[in-house]
């Protein structure tokens, strides 16, 4: 099955400096790949995602590149903010029989100092 | 939208008591997860639903687990008898193609 490794574990910035959380998957097969925020007590949450046709995705401080050949994908937040505080997800999927599976990383705490 | 609602927020119960965990998941929805959450495993899939269906639940630990989905608007996850190892975070997510959305989640606590 498909294998997901997260990096790093935990990641502190000053605010308004960049973060970049990278992540690798076994699974030439996936072809979708999403990141989640998780807040302390509260379900993920969907923030960005791509698909495996296209390499780069931006919406406003988030940017997720993926590298198919390399089997890596990465998410940036540039300009960081105390609210950027939480747990990232990322996830890689394929179509099984009537949906996508997700397969989880094993997070990262971010931690945005003001 | 409401979003997934789950229910309850938080079960406390003592080891042997049986746990139902409910989720309403998104309207229009056609596909439903149960994940559980610990610091240890991280996000495990359980099982999940497809128009009702549960096309894949090797996730769930053993038979003292088990969902169903009687219509396209609810799912319960039982657990009979409860165990203190199945205390965790219990979420349910709901998607339409791709993209999946996330309820608040129930956490468990078998004492």
């Amino acid at each position: 099955g498909e294998n997901v490794e997260q990096h790093p574990s935990t990641l502190s910035v000053q605010e308004g400096d960049s973060a970049v959380i990278k992540c690798t998957y076994s699974d030439s097969a996936s072809n979708y790949f999403p990141w989640y925020k998780q807040e302390l007590g509260k379900g993920p949450q969907l923030i960005i995602d791509i698909r495996s046709n296209v390499g780069e995705k931006k919406d406003q401080r988030i940017a997720v590149t993926l590298n198919k050949t390399a089997k890596h994908f990465s998410l940036h937040i540039t300009e960081t903010q105390p609210e950027d505080s939480a747990v990232y997800f990322c996830a890689a999927s394929m179509r099984g029989a009537g949906s996508y599976q997700l397969t989880f990383g094993k997070g990262t705490k971010l931690s945005v100092i003001p | 939208d409401a979003g997934v609602i789950q229910s309850p927020r938080h079960e406390v119960t003592e080891m042997g008591q049986e746990v139902t965990l409910r989720c309403k998941p998104i309207s229009g929805h056609n596909s439903l997860f149960w994940y559980r959450q610990t610091m240890m495993r991280g996000l495990e899939l359980l099982i999940y639903f497809n128009n009702n269906v549960p096309i894949d639940d090797s996730g769930m630990p053993e038979d003292r687990f088990s969902a169903k989905m009687p219509n396209a608007s609810f799912s319960t996850l039982k657990i009979q008898p409860s165990e203190p190892r199945d205390s965790a975070v219990y979420f349910c997510a709901s998607s339409l193609d791709r993209a999946k959305f996330f309820g608040p989640g129930t956490r468990l606590t078998v004492l």
